[in-house]
This record gives structure tokens, C-alpha cells and sequence, in this order.
């Protein structure tokens, strides 16, 4: 069956500017994840959502991020007055319950560089 | 908070060589662990997982074992291949924040030469 997509796969901003990335999690998957991916690190948690609701944004940097879940499965972070420091893989998660046994799949990720 | 601690990379090996690749972590509950892994060009995948204390994870000839009293979750390959060449990335799951929210290490690239 299908996985995880996000798109757009890159996007090159410029600093200041406004961005959406998009999840589209694997079909009946109620629990969404995005996690931000630094060069050279391992992914950072950012929001989860449970259903529609953001259950834990404890993640999210600073009020500049939001992210929105409106009916359940198409996920979409947005980033607003982009800065260089944003540059990072951003990755989204899907598994189908949200319990800590669950195994949770991942897209490919979006290439975010903001110039 | 709960975090991971993984060996530094990169790591380079010899076909058909024995790999280990260390990973400890600090949790405050009974956390569930995970080996992700990155190969050249692809997204992250599940490579095993285990629950419980002493539980052992396996797949594509990999093995971890939970090791509760050494806090401890390290993975081994009796014999590597070309095709393991990849990042490789210790994980928890941590219920702190109410989610099932994944706590990783900075991962551990492995070459491995014919």
C-alpha cells in the first residue's frame, strides 16, 4: 500500500518568507508525528497529533511554527518569517494508533533552505 | 528529559565483518526501543524494535537486546554487506507530553567495502 509522501520534496525560500509543508500519512493512521532533521543529527520532535487535535506541540521552537490536522489524515506545517536557522529535513510520521509500541513510518521529507 | 546516546560514526568495514554498534539511553519510565535505519537516497525505516525489558529485536540478520539493567540497546550483525551501508539511528519512545513522541540518537553512518 502507499507510505507516507510529503511534499514538496525541496523548497528554497527566502529568509522572512512564508511556507507549507504537507504530510499525507499512511490511510487509518490515527497518530501524526513531524520531527525536524538537522544536518548530521538525529530527527527532533516538533508536534503530534491525535485525530484532529495537536495532543503534544511541545516541540514546536518558538509561536513562528503551527501545524494543522483538520480532518484528520492531510497534515500541513507552516512556517512563518522564515530564517536561515529553519534550513533543515523536515520529516512526518504516521502509526496507527499512537501507542508507544507502535511502529511509526515515515516519509521522505521536505528539504527546507531558507537563503 | 529522556534521551539517547549512540556511538559516533562513521564506521567503516570489510564484507562479510562482525558490526556492533553501541547505543545507551536515559528514560525515566519503561521506554520502548527502536533501530531506524537511513539508506543512501531513501527516508527513514524501521529496522527492529523491542518493548520490553530482555526482549529481543531482529530483522535482515540484525539482532538488539533490551538490556534494562545497563540501559542499553545494541546492534549487531554477525556478517555485513555491501547493501548495510547506511545511517543508522538508536531511538526510544518517550510518553512524556502525552505523546508516543520518538527520541533519537545523531545516528551512525556505516560504510561497508567489498
Amino acid at each position: 500500500g502507499a507510505g507516507v509522501s510529503q511534499t514538496p520534496s525541496n523548497k528554497v525560500t527566502e529568509k522572512g518568507k512564508y511556507v507549507e509543508l504537507r504530510c499525507d500519512p499512511i490511510s487509518g493512521h490515527t497518530a501524526l508525528y513531524w520531527y525536524r532533521q538537522s544536518l548530521g543529527q538525529g530527527p527532533e520532535f516538533l508536534i503530534y497529533f491525535q485525530g484532529t487535535g495537536a495532543a503534544d506541540d511541545s516541540g514546536l521552537p518558538n509561536d513562528r511554527f503551527f501545524a494543522v490536522r483538520p480532518e484528520g489524515s492531510v497534515s500541513t506545517l507552516k512556517i512563518q518569517r522564515t530564517e536561515r536557522g529553519d534550513s533543515a529535513v523536515y520529516l512526518c510520521a504516521s502509526s496507527l494508533t499512537g501507542q508507544g509500541t507502535d511502529t511509526q513510518y515515515f516519509g521522505p521529507g521536505t528539504r527546507l533552505t531558507v537563503l | 528529559g529522556d534521551s539517547v546516546t549512540q556511538m559516533e560514526g562513521p564506521v567503516t568495514l570489510s564484507e562479510e565483518a562482525f558490526l556492533t554498534i553501541n547505543c545507551t539511553y536515559t528514560a525515566t519510565g519503561y521506554p520502548s526501543l527502536f533501530w531506524y535505519v537511513q539508506y543512501p537516497g531513501e527516508g527513514l525505516q524501521l529496522l527492529l524494535k523491542a518493548t520490553k525489558a530482555d526482549d529481543k529485536g531482529s530483522n535482515k540478520g540484525f539482532e538488539a537486546t533490551y538490556r534494562k539493567e545497563t540501559t542499553s540497546f545494541h546492534l549487531e550483525k554477525g556478517s555485513v554487506q555491501v547493501s548495510d551501508s547506511a545511517v543508522y539511528f538508536c531511538a526510544l519512545s518517550d510518553r512524556q507530553g502525552g505523546s508516543e513522541k520518538l527520541v533519537f540518537g545523531k545516528g551512525t553512518k556505516l560504510t561497508v567495502n567489498p
